[in-house]
């Protein structure tokens, strides 16, 4: 059974920094992009960025490029978000999916980020 | 970027009624090498993850009932819903994946009449 668990979520204060993390289970981990979804309190679904089974390719959304670093450690199978200059708008559940012909098939539980001071 | 339109944003049905929800996109996700219209839809419950129902715009996902259906090419999609029950009420969203930044629809929330 595929299974994706977010963790690290919590409250910042603006600028701040955190590390978001996806335990990925179920599946070759490998052999799958990977993607960060998120949504504000009550609003719709923004996609995030996105990050090749091998980690040599990534893309991002124009709102978090140069801010958020999107990883992976196939090791570990544990993909990352490193969210930096963190701002209000930024406050969301953070998703993490697994890419199905770049539709999201499996998703995670979601782990809050509260950007506030 | 793909700007994704969805109407009606809200929609209240009757249970066993015909529920439908429209899509636009702001330029043609079909991809004329395949043949194949780089259209998603989603179904997300209170409290829940948003999943997976509908891909290629009409290729339903594996378990997913067969009331529910999509149909459209290149700019114009649709979600039908046959026969509305009590467990289909939830946010529907669509998203293109013809090209980054993934887009998503605002959303559409579905009630019971």
């Amino acid at each position: 059974e595929v299974q994706l668990v977010e963790s690290g979520g919590g409250l910042v204060q603006p600028g701040g920094s955190l590390r978001l993390s996806c335990a990925a289970s179920g599946f070759t981990f490998s052999s799958y992009w990977m993607h960060w979804v998120r949504q504000a309190p009550g609003k719709g679904l923004v996609w995030v960025s996105r990050i090749k089974s091998d980690g040599s390719n990534t893309n991002y959304a124009d709102s978090v490029k140069g801010r958020f670093t999107i990883s992976r450690d196939n090791a570990k199978n544990t993909l990352y978000l490193q969210m930096n200059s963190l701002r209000a708008e930024d406050t969301a559940v953070y998703y993490c999916t697994r890419d199905q012909g770049a539709t999201f098939g499996y998703w995670g539980q979601g782990t809050l980020v509260t950007v506030s001071s | 970027d793909i700007v994704m339109t969805q109407s009606p944003d809200s929609l209240a049905v009757s249970l066993g009624e015909r529920a439908t929800i429209n899509c636009k996109s702001s330029q043609s996700v079909l991809y004329s090498s395949n043949n194949e219209n780089y259209l998603a839809w989603y179904q997300q419950k209170p409290g829940q993850p948003p999943k997976l129902l509908i891909y290629w715009a009409s290729s339903r996902e594996s378990g997913v009932p067969d009331r529910f259906s999509g149909s459209g090419s290149a700019t114009d999609f649709t979600l039908t819903i046959s026969s509305l029950q009590a467990e289909d009420v939830a946010v529907y969203y669509c998203q293109q994946y013809y090209s980054t930044p993934y887009t998503f629809g605002q959303g559409t929330k579905l009630e019971i009449k």
